[in-house]
């Protein structure tokens, strides 16, 4: 079964400094990858996909994520944090198997301090 | 403005109600899902449909049902039977026809039971 782990529920980052979410998949055929960001009491919106057409993957709002399948890995980045990336952040996978599940991790919460 | 509209936003409900949460889509997507929200459990899928009068249980669909008779609707209905319903309620779509396609989400529909 295809499933996805966020190491660290909670993150605090400066403003300015990197940002970095980490993301583990767990997948029998060859994985879509997804990022979110939820703001409080709002949907979710898609920040960036891997779909396999590129291992690095850049998506709204300056972030990116690099697929490493050797460490069945899709970690988002920031180089800069700013005080509007304060919020709540899931990674997806989708197998590539034809199934129409889609699974979310338990989301990582992003705090930027002043 | 093509989206996916959930109504109502808040609900309110006493012990032993069922309630119908509505969620409709100009997307012209074929599959739709139905998540729900707990603090520090992510997103949990209840119940998805890829076509017109079909669709799956998803991981805890015990206390829910939904129908799909019209492309653009997905309703969901939270029974009597449902032990916890307070939660956060997210509805979504996808592009069957494209297994990269990403979910698309409304605002989704808070749920209280007093």
């Amino acid at each position: 079964a295809q499933s996805v782990t966020q190491l660290g529920s909670h993150v605090s980052v400066s403003e300015g400094a990197l940002v970095l979410l980490r993301c583990n998949y767990s997948s029998s055929v060859p994985p879509y990858l997804f990022w979110y960001v939820q703001y409080p009491n709002q949907g979710l919106q898609l920040l960036l996909k891997y779909t396999s057409a590129a291992t690095l993957v850049k998506g709204i709002n300056g972030f990116e994520a690099e697929f490493k399948k050797s460490e069945t890995s899709f970690h988002l980045t920031k180089p800069s944090a700013h005080m509007s990336d304060a919020a709540e952040y899931f990674c997806a996978v989708i197998n590539s198997g034809g199934y129409q599940k889609v699974t979310f991790g338990t989301g990582t919460k992003l705090q930027v301090i002043p | 403005d093509g989206g996916i509209t959930q109504s109502p936003k808040y609900l309110f409900r006493k012990e032993g109600q069922n309630v119908t949460l509505s969620c409709e889509q100009n997307l012209n997507h074929d599959a739709m899902y139905w998540y729900r929200q707990d603090p520090g459990q992510g997103l949990r899928l209840i119940y998805y449909s890829q076509i017109v009068n079909d669709f799956q249980k998803g991981d805890i669909a015990e206390g829910y049902s939904v129908s799909r008779e019209k492309k653009e609707s997905f309703p969901l209905t939270v029974t009597s039977a449902q032990k916890n319903p307070t939660a956060f309620y997210l509805c979504a779509s996808r592009s069957g026809g494209r297994q990269t396609g990403e979910l698309f989400f409304g605002e989704g529909s808070r749920l209280t039971v007093l």
